[in-house]
């Protein structure tokens, strides 16, 4: 597609259960970034990965949080033993190198 | 690290007046510095960036300004439209750490009709 696509758009779970959403960049992008946005927050950073480079992993809030990127495109954010905290709207960007990242529709998690 | 800070959390302008955002970063070395407009329950798209090269930039109705001296960018609307309703991201970067960015708390602007 032409955009940065992420899936699932919603997700409800309930607390103590582990969630994984996906994040497909745009083609050719060599960064990909993912942010987190509480209901009417900011914007949290969380991980950054540019090409073959060891990842920035100095947002993730806790060891419960981990990423991944596979082949250098697809990524996968994993949530384990969700908290209720962890409610919110995780934002998939990607960007070429030099350019502004484009953001994903975001995958809305709610954990009851 | 970087911080960014950003003001008016808030800005209320009637339609057709100007609007303007201020965000001032603490890291010298960033130099990039975009900005972003979200709508309610939409994705944060990127309107206009800046790097520190330049000092100034204009998109029809948007610009953006930099001062380096004073660590401090601002984003510029005129003739605001209902339509230009919505919240707005500053941003910065430094050029080792590729695009990661530090975001600014945001603005909510509303243009009254």
């Amino acid at each position: 597609g032409a955009g940065v696509s992420q899936s699932p758009s919603n997700k409800v779970t309930e607390k103590g259960k582990d969630v994984e959403l996906r994040c497909d960049p745009i083609s050719g992008h060599t960064a990909l970034y993912w942010y987190r946005q509480s209901l009417g927050q900011g914007l949290e950073f969380l991980i950054y990965f540019q090409g073959n480079s060891a990842p920035d992993k100095s947002g993730l809030p806790s060891d419960r949080f981990s990423a991944e990127r596979t082949g250098g495109s697809v990524s996968t954010l994993t949530i384990q033993r969700t908290q209720q905290e962890d409610s919110a709207v995780y934002l998939c960007a990607s960007s070429l190198a030099g350019t502004g990242p484009l953001f994903g529709e975001g995958s809305w998690l709610t954990v009851v | 690290g970087e911080n960014v800070e950003q003001h008016p959390s808030t800005l209320s302008v009637q339609e057709g007046d100007s609007a303007v955002i201020k965000c001032t970063y603490s890291d010298s070395a960033s130099n990039y510095f975009p900005w972003y407009k979200q709508e309610l329950g939409k994705r944060p798209q990127l309107i206009i960036d800046i790097r520190s090269n330049v000092g100034e930039k204009k998109d029809q109705r948007i610009a953006v300004t930099l001062n380096k001296t004073a660590k401090h960018f601002s984003l510029h609307i005129t003739e605001t439209q209902p339509e230009d309703s919505a919240v707005y991201f500053c941003a910065a970067s430094r050029p080792e750490y590729g695009n990661k960015l530090v975001f600014g708390a945001g603005t909510i602007l509303r243009v009254k009709s």
